[in-house]
């Protein structure tokens, strides 16, 4: 079935340094793409999205790059904090037809003083 | 501002006993949903409501029951609790159903079935 997956399962980076977490998603239908962070012990917080008619998209600190080619989208993020510290994931949607938000499994995401 | 309030945080149950989770928004969102989030899986979506007085399965609604009791409250039932039940719980909104919309969550319910 369709699915959107994460590469790593654990990401470690040193404070200051710039985190990129990766998603590849299944169906080249889906037209949006959202980033989620969830801390520990609190809902998934909505970080930042992109049109399937877009490459890339820049928030505060974060960067999502999508490569339709290869079906694939990551996470940037610039200057790591402490706070970065969380479970990320993405979702993919699909509108057209059968409509689809589907969430990833996520990537932890460990920021090392 | 408290966007989406889930109501309880924690909660054990026996196994065969009944229990309901309440949520609600503030942010006069058309759409709601119920999650469960579990160990090594993605969020799976229960139930949705795409708009007041709608209510529809999703993924994994076996076991549950839903009321969209006005355009702020969404409640989720569990008539007789199982095991398999055990997980973490989110309610969610949007401003409408069917579109890339960013959902707002609440923090969640932890539910325990023993």
């Amino acid at each position: 079935g369709e699915s959107v997956g994460l590469h790593l399962p654990t990401l470690s980076v040193q404070e200051g340094d710039n985190s990129i977490i990766n998603c590849a998603y299944s169906n080249s239908a889906s037209d949006y793409f959202i980033w989620y962070k969830q801390e520990s012990g609190k809902g998934p917080q909505f970080i930042i999205d992109i049109r399937s008619n877009m490459d890339k998209r820049q928030g505060q600190r974060v960067t999502v790059l999508l490569n339709k080619t290869v079906k694939h989208l990551s996470l940037q993020i610039a200057a790591t904090q402490p706070g970065d510290s969380a479970v990320y994931f993405c979702a993919e949607v699909t509108t057209s037809g059968t409509y689809k938000y589907i969430f990833g499994t996520g990537t932890r995401l460990k920021v090392l003083a | 501002n408290a966007g989406v309030t889930q109501t309880p945080k924690f909660q054990v149950l026996k196994t065969g006993q009944s229990m309901t989770l309440q949520c609600a928004q503030d942010m006069n969102h058309n759409s709601m949903y119920w999650y469960r989030q579990d160990p090594g899986m993605g969020l799976r979506l229960i139930y949705y409501s795409a708009s007041e007085g709608t209510t529809d399965k999703g993924e994994v609604p076996n076991g549950y029951n839903v009321s969209r009791l006005n355009k702020r409250e969404f409640s989720l039932r569990l008539e007789s609790a199982a095991p398999s039940q055990t997980s973490v719980y989110f309610c969610a909104s949007s401003e409408f159903y069917r579109g890339g919309y960013g959902y707002t969550f609440g923090s969640g319910t932890r539910l325990t079935v023993v």
